[in-house]
C-alpha cells in the first residue's frame, strides 16, 4: 500500500524557518518525481515544488523561490522541504505528492498533510 | 501562473447531474489534454479523480466524467449522493511545466 506521511509542521515566527519531511513507503520511491503542494485554511490547493526521481530537475513556485528548497534522500524513501524567511502568508497545511500521467500531470497519490503556522 | 476559474460552489439533489467548470487559457486547459480533477473532503486529503481530461483511476465510480471544449474542461457527476458532498479542483499542465489549479468548487447535495 502507497503511504506518504508528513512531519514536521508547526508554529514559527516570521521570518524564521522550517523543515518538512515526508516518509514514503509501498512503492519504489527513487523512480517517481515528487511535489510539495500547499492549502492555506479555506482556501485552495497551491502547486509549491517539483523534484524529479534522481533530483536533476527542480522547481518552484514564484511566491516561494529564494526562500524554499526541496531535496530527497532515495536511500531512505523521504522527500524535504527546507522553508526559510517564512511569512504570515505561507500558513498553510502542506502536502507531499507524487507525480503520475503523462508529464506528471496528476498526482496519483497524497500525505496526510502538515501544518504550517506562520504568526507572530 | 493565475489559478484556472471555477465556479465556487455548484448544488443538486440526490440522484441528479451536475456539472462544474474549470476555465484557463491556450498557455495551460487549451493548449493540453494534461487536465485532473481532485476531490477533497473536509480535513482530508485530496483524492484523484480524473486524469489527462477523461481517464477515471481504478476505483473510481463511473458516475464522474470528464471533458475537455477548448479552453474549458469540465467534471459531470451523474447519480448525485451524498457522500459526493465536498470540494472538488481541477489542475492543468502548463507551458512552464509545472501544474497550475483551479480554485475550487463546493458541491453541496441538497
Amino acid at each position: 500500500e502507497v503511504q506518504l506521511v508528513e512531519s514536521g509542521g508547526g508554529l514559527v515566527q516570521p521570518g524564521g524557518s522550517l523543515r518538512l519531511s515526508c516518509a514514503a513507503s509501498g512503492f519504489i520511491f527513487s523512480g517517481h518525481n515528487m511535489n510539495w503542494v500547499r492549502q492555506a485554511p479555506g482556501k485552495g490547493l497551491e502547486w509549491v515544488s517539483y523534484i524529479s526521481a534522481g533530483s536533476s530537475t527542480i522547481d518552484y513556485a514564484d511566491s516561494v523561490k529564494g526562500r524554499f528548497t526541496i531535496s530527497r534522500d532515495n536511500a531512505k524513501n523521504s522527500l524535504f522541504l527546507q522553508m526559510n524567511s517564512l511569512r504570515v502568508e505561507d500558513t498553510a497545511v502542506y502536502y507531499c505528492a507524487r507525480s503520475y500521467c503523462t508529464a506528471g500531470s496528476c498526482y496519483d497519490y497524497w500525505g496526510q498533510g502538515t501544518l504550517v503556522t506562520v504568526s507572530s | 501562473q493565475s489559478a484556472l476559474t471555477q465556479p465556487a460552489s455548484v448544488s443538486g439533489s440526490p440522484g441528479q447531474s451536475i456539472t462544474i467548470s474549470c476555465t484557463g487559457t491556450t498557455s495551460d486547459v487549451g493548449g493540453y489534454d494534461l487536465v485532473s480533477w481532485y476531490q477533497q473532503h473536509p480535513g482530508k486529503a485530496p483524492k484523484l479523480l480524473i486524469s489527462v481530461v477523461s481517464n477515471r483511476p481504478s476505483g473510481v465510480p463511473n458516475r464522474f466524467s470528464g471533458s475537455k471544449s477548448g479552453n474549458t474542461a469540465s467534471l459531470t457527476i451523474s447519480g448525485l449522493q451524498a457522500e459526493d458532498e465536498a470540494d472538488y479542483y481541477c489542475s492543468s499542465y502548463t507551458t512552464r511545466d509545472i501544474l497550475v489549479f483551479g480554485g475550487g468548487t463546493t458541491l453541496t447535495v441538497l
